[in-house]
């Protein structure tokens, strides 16, 4: 198995621009996960789903963030617009049933600079 | 606001030497997990324990957990260069499948 799937790995962009960062689960997990990691505030849940639909989006930080599962093998994390307080590392990972009481699989994430 | 705080905020040992890292959190838990994270990678599972279990063993990895003191560690034994990480713990709060992490404990195994 492939493991957490993100891309890119590397995102570079200026302020106001749009960015999309792209992950792709373990086959067979059914919930999916986005953090967010800064020095600052460490490692924040932003939105996690659940059988392709959103649970609880309280993490997400404004409206200018969305979260989408239009699959069971694809999620994405659009930034529009992009600020440079939204550089960061940002993980996708995935669990076989829940992070309560499972294992949580991380991808490698994609770090954002936004300039 | 993390649930889960880890001291120290960095240790700093020989290779060979026990390292120790402490959780704290703050509500009543399901349970916890110890994860780490080497340099520029993702976080990667180590150890679950739940709040029923006082202490767990995984190869050189022990964790016990105090649920009276709403506070957990984590002994690495015969510590490894390969070590070096950061080591976060994590909690979850019940059914809603969240998981809330520290700011983890970054781990410096000098060869």
């Amino acid at each position: 198995d492939a493991g957490v799937i993100q891309s890119p790995r590397h995102e570079v962009t200026e302020m106001g621009q749009e960015v999309t960062l792209r992950c792709k689960p373990i086959s067979g997990h059914d919930y999916l996960f986005w953090y967010r990691q800064t020095m600052m505030r460490g490692l924040e849940l932003l939105i996690y789903f659940n059988n392709n639909v959103p649970i609880d989006d309280s993490g997400m930080p404004e409206d200018r963030f969305s979260a989408k599962m239009p699959n069971a093998s694809f999620s994405t994390l659009k930034i529009q617009p992009s600020e440079p307080r939204d550089s960061a590392v940002y993980f996708c990972a995935s669990s076989p049933t829940g992070g309560g009481t499972d294992t949580q699989y991380f991808g490698p994430g994609t770090r954002l600079t936004v300039l | 606001s993390q649930q889960g705080e880890e001291d120290p905020q960095a240790l700093s040992i020989q290779e060979g030497e026990n390292a120790t890292m402490n959780c704290s959190y703050k509500t009543s838990i399901n349970n916890l997990q110890w994860y780490r994270q080497n340099s520029g990678r993702g976080l990667v599972h180590l150890i679950l324990i739940r709040s029923n279990e006082r202490e767990k063993h995984s190869g050189r990895l022990r964790v016990t957990l105090d649920t009276s003191k709403k506070s957990s560690s984590l002994l690495i034994t015969a510590s490894r260069a390969a070590d070096t990480a950061s080591y976060f713990c994590a909690t979850s709060l019940g059914s809603n499948y969240k998981l809330t992490f520290g700011k983890g404990t970054l781990l410096t195994v000098n060869p």
